[in-house]
């Protein structure tokens, strides 16, 4: 099974900062990485599909890079809805392995 | 517009079963995998495994094999999930979530959460 791993696991910020989550693979994985931001008691919502491309609707100031094991999420000038917690996925293999998750926390 | 809707919360002892649905809309049922993911109290995400409702071909993860069943209906467009042998660390949020073939998981269902107590 491919191992995904994120850091940090959790970050502070604050509004109007530019972030960077990074998610790493076990094995190379191409560019089949996913990014998905979760609320509290709400089900996760895709951000990133392919590594780099933005999911209908998702604003602007979400973005995503890398390819093989290294990837990146990066939020640029976060607002105030942003403060959740981010989850990496690989969609290479089954089974489809999550990163631990990244908590976005105001400072 | 896409949607997934699940079945209620659910309450279980130890050692029973319990079987969530997912009920799907606004697109073709067969035209795509749905996948079961879960998530414990204050964990992460945890991929439980899959079935194509086209060719009723599913794959679970190795952790779930031989308690966990996929099924689907294709006359209604919807999916279940049943855990078997239930314990107290199957306390979770269990949700569904379309992908097409090595896609995204891009719609999710409300989430269903199952406690498993004496």
């Amino acid at each position: 099974d491919i191992q995904m791993t994120q850091s940090p696991s959790s970050l502070s910020a604050s509004v109007g900062d530019r972030v960077t989550i990074t998610c790493r693979a076990s094995q190379s994985i191409s560019s089949y990485l996913n990014w998905y931001q979760q609320k509290l008691g709400k089900a996760p919502k895709l951000l990133i599909y392919a590594a780099s491309s933005l999911q209908s609707g998702v604003p602007s100031r979400f973005s995503g890079s890398g390819s093989g094991t290294d990837f990146t999420l990066t939020i640029s000038n976060l607002q105030p809805e942003d403060f959740a917690t981010y989850y990496c996925q690989q969609s290479y293999s089954t089974p489809r392995s999550f990163g631990q998750g990244t908590k976005l926390e105001i400072k | 517009q896409v949607h997934l809707v699940q079945s209620g919360a659910e309450v279980k002892k130890p050692g029973a079963s319990v079987k969530v649905s997912c009920k799907a809309s606004g697109y073709t049922f067969t035209g795509y995998y749905m996948y079961w993911v879960r998530q414990a109290p204050g964990q992460g995400l945890e991929c439980m495994g899959w079935i194509n409702p086209n060719s009723d071909v599913t794959k679970y993860a190795q952790k779930f094999q031989g308690r966990v069943t996929m099924t689907r209906d294709t006359s209604t467009s919807t999916a279940y999930m049943e855990l078997s042998r239930l314990r107290s660390d199957d306390t979770a949020v269990y949700y569904c979530a379309r992908a097409a073939a090595a896609g995204p998981f891009d719609f999710w269902g409300q989430g269903t959460l199952v406690t498993v107590s004496s």
